[in-house]
């Protein structure tokens, strides 16, 4: 049983409009949750990341939303830009520091 | 600086060979952690490892074997490669106290 789902497997956007990836959870355990980044033939990096305290948090173009009533998450870029194309995966733990289950992913494409 | 680093980066290997793929990181974090991916999966835990000698089960450990003398290597073993073992292969550290893991560039391995 899938415990963090990304229902999207791909998105495509223009440049400089808002790109809003989708993440929902099961585990109602979860209380940390992040968002990773991934290039072809590169590892992850870390993105952003939202401790259950709170429903929002923004770093540069990048905001993530959370909502614990629906178990749902979104990270969304603004504006997009072709360097942003690359597949993220949105992640949950219990704890800052518990061990990460990640969704599938979505391959985002941003179109000049 | 060389962070985390992985080898092979490619490895082809024959059905029931041993297999060994390594991992170094230089920043002596604590934490390591080996993941598979896979399409329609996502990124799995396999192993992780709290520090030098401690080691523990993730989400699919069946099949693999990790081992942690020294702090900053973290090497999986597959004693006995099958074809469902064919992934790309990440590795990954975490610093203690911390919420980003870091990863490393990836192995993609093949089971014929």
């Amino acid at each position: 049983d899938q415990q963090v789902k990304q229902n999207s497997p791909s998105l495509r956007v223009q440049e400089g409009r808002i790109s809003i990836l989708n993440c929902d959870y099961t585990n109602s355990m979860f209380d940390y949750f992040l968002w990773y980044k991934k290039y072809p033939a590169e590892g992850p990096t870390f993105l952003i990341s939202i401790s259950s305290i709170k429903d929002k948090n923004e770093d540069g173009r990048f905001t993530v939303f959370l909502n614990k009533s629906a178990k749902h998450l979104s990270l969304h870029i603004v504006p997009s830009q072709p360097g942003d194309s690359a597949v993220y995966f949105c992640a949950a733990s219990k704890g800052s520091q518990g061990n990460l289950i990640f969704g599938k992913g979505t391959k985002l494409s941003v179109k000049p | 600086d060389a962070g985390i680093t992985q080898s092979p980066r490619y490895k082809i290997t024959e059905t029931g060979r041993q297999v060994t793929l390594m991992c170094h990181q230089t920043w002596s974090h604590s934490y390591m952690f080996w993941y598979r991916q896979d399409l329609g999966h996502g990124l799995r835990l396999i192993y992780y490892s709290a520090a030098a000698d401690i080691t523990d089960k993730g989400e699919v450990p069946d099949g693999y074997v990790v081992s942690r003398s020294k702090t900053e290597n973290f090497p999986l073993t597959l004693e006995s490669a099958t074809r469902s073992q064919t992934s790309v292969y990440f590795c990954a550290s975490r610093l203690a106290g911390t919420d980003t893991q870091y990863f490393g560039p990836g192995t993609r391995l093949t089971v014929l």
